[in-house]
């Protein structure tokens, strides 16, 4: 099966602009989680959905930030605009039940300069 | 709030053994998972302890003390493939919904 895909791989930006990533999960899987690992920290949770849902976004730091799931499949998360500190390791993973796994896309690395 | 703590780094040698502690603070623990992360890679799930005691996987081994809010990743003849940055993970339902929470993460070195 095919594993979770992010897009772009990396993404550098100047402060002020707009950035959505993508995240394709793999098929089949209802739950759908986004992380940020700033250099050094955690990996820190946004938020999931469970197929189209927001089931929890109280990880989201302000509304600059805006993620979208169409249709249960992929997801988008732009960040409008962005900011220095928003710079980091935006990864996604998904998972086919509340209490599987997390399968980790590669990440997008995010540079706001 | 939830916090996790681990080490932030550890180095041993080819063929020993080493374990990773990770401390736990949560109002609605589930279970504590361990993932593995090479420089650039994705993380990738190993071991998940939801009950204490210890669960093996190969080289690998998780152990978990609900009491004490605490569990370790042990590694047993360590290879060098095995230097990565390990996270524990606490399956939180403290907000309503289930989520994982990551700790900062152990960076491993292993030496020859």
């Amino acid at each position: 099966e095919a594993g979770v895909t992010q897009f772009p791989s990396h993404s550098v930006i100047e402060k002020g602009q707009t950035v959505t990533l993508r995240c394709d999960p793999i098929s089949g899987h209802d739950n759908l989680y986004w992380y940020r690992r700033v250099m050094g920290k955690e990996i820190k949770f946004l938020l999931h959905f469970v197929k189209e849902s927001k089931q929890d976004e109280s990880g989201m730091p302000n509304n600059r930030f805006l993620a979208e799931r169409t249709g249960g499949t992929y997801s988008t998360l732009k960040v409008q605009p962005a900011e220095l500190e928003d710079s980091g390791v935006y990864f996604c993973a998904s998972g086919d039940s509340y209490n599987s796994p997390l399968h980790f896309g590669n990440g997008t690395r995010l540079t706001v300069t | 709030g939830q916090s996790l703590e681990q080490p932030s780094e550890v180095t041993a040698v080819e063929g020993a053994i080493v374990q990773i502690n990770c401390t736990y603070q949560t109002s609605g623990f589930y279970g504590l998972s361990w993932y593995q992360q090479h420089d650039g890679g994705a993380p990738t799930f190993l071991s998940y302890n939801a009950l204490d005691g210890l669960e093996e996987t190969g080289r690998f081994s998780s152990f978990l003390s609900r009491s004490d809010s605490y569990g370790y990743l042990l590694l047993q003849e360590l290879q060098m493939k095995d230097s990565a940055s390990y996270f524990c993970a606490v399956r939180d339902r403290s907000t309503g919904g289930f989520k994982t929470i990551f700790g900062a993460g152990t960076r491993l070195f292993v030496k020859a």
